[in-house]
């Protein structure tokens, strides 16, 4: 089944640098990368998704950036504030389905 | 945007009591939800899929008789955690997808179960 991969477990970013987070994942059918963001006591919330016939997103100072041949997708922060402290999760699925998820990462920004 | 709402979103319960968690789709419609579960500093461990009208489908090592689920309706799922006990006390959060396959799973904002 699918397997995913997540680095750092913990990231330290000055505030104003920038953050990168990565995932690799196993099964060579899955076509759908959301990121999550998830606060302390609080559900995750999506932040963006990339699918597998793109390479590239972005939205603001969020982007992902999907490589289907070596099979990693990687979040970049740019710009980062202290808000954009918490836990961050990476998932893959095959046709919009069950989601496996990475192990997290958790983002501090220091002022 | 799709918006998923859960509740409660804490519960303390004594041990051998039953806590209802009910996760609700606002503006869309859902013919399955998902359950998760999450220990402290964890990813989500996914517990069950909630299908509309049918039963659930449960993750290897869940009890369905432990944690009952019914999807009555396109917009509600519902978690019975029966005969609770302290093992129990976790993070519960349910996610949902449109009907239509459009845009991301959308997650509630989760359940602090703590049982006594």
């Amino acid at each position: 089944g699918e397997n995913v991969e997540q680095h750092p477990s913990t990231l330290s970013v000055q505030e104003g640098d920038s953050a990168v987070i990565k995932c690799t994942y196993s099964d060579s059918a899955s076509n759908y990368f959301p990121w999550y963001k998830q606060e302390l006591g609080k559900g995750p919330q999506l932040i963006i998704d990339i699918r597998s016939n793109v390479g590239e997103k972005k939205d603001q100072r969020i982007a992902v950036t999907l490589n289907k041949t070596a099979k990693h997708f990687s979040l970049h922060i740019t710009e980062t504030q202290p808000e954009d402290s918490a836990v961050y999760f990476c998932a893959a699925s095959i046709g919009d389905y069950q989601l496996i998820w990475g192990a997290g990462t958790k983002l501090i920004i220091k002022p | 945007g799709a918006v998923v709402s859960q509740h409660p979103s804490w519960v303390i319960c004594k041990s051998g009591t039953s806590v209802k968690i009910e996760c609700r789709s606002l503006d869309f419609q859902a013919t399955t939800m998902f359950w998760y579960r999450q220990f402290p500093k964890q990813s989500l461990m996914l517990m069950a899929t909630s299908n509309e009208g049918s039963k659930a489908t449960y993750e290897q090592g869940v009890e369905k008789d432990k944690f009952l689920i019914n999807h009555a309706s396109l917009t509600l799922s519902t978690l019975t955690v029966t005969s609770a006990h302290p093992e129990d006390s976790s993070f519960y959060i349910c996610s949902a997808r449109p009907l239509s396959g459009q845009g991301g799973y959308t997650f509630g904002s989760g359940t602090r179960l703590t049982v006594v």
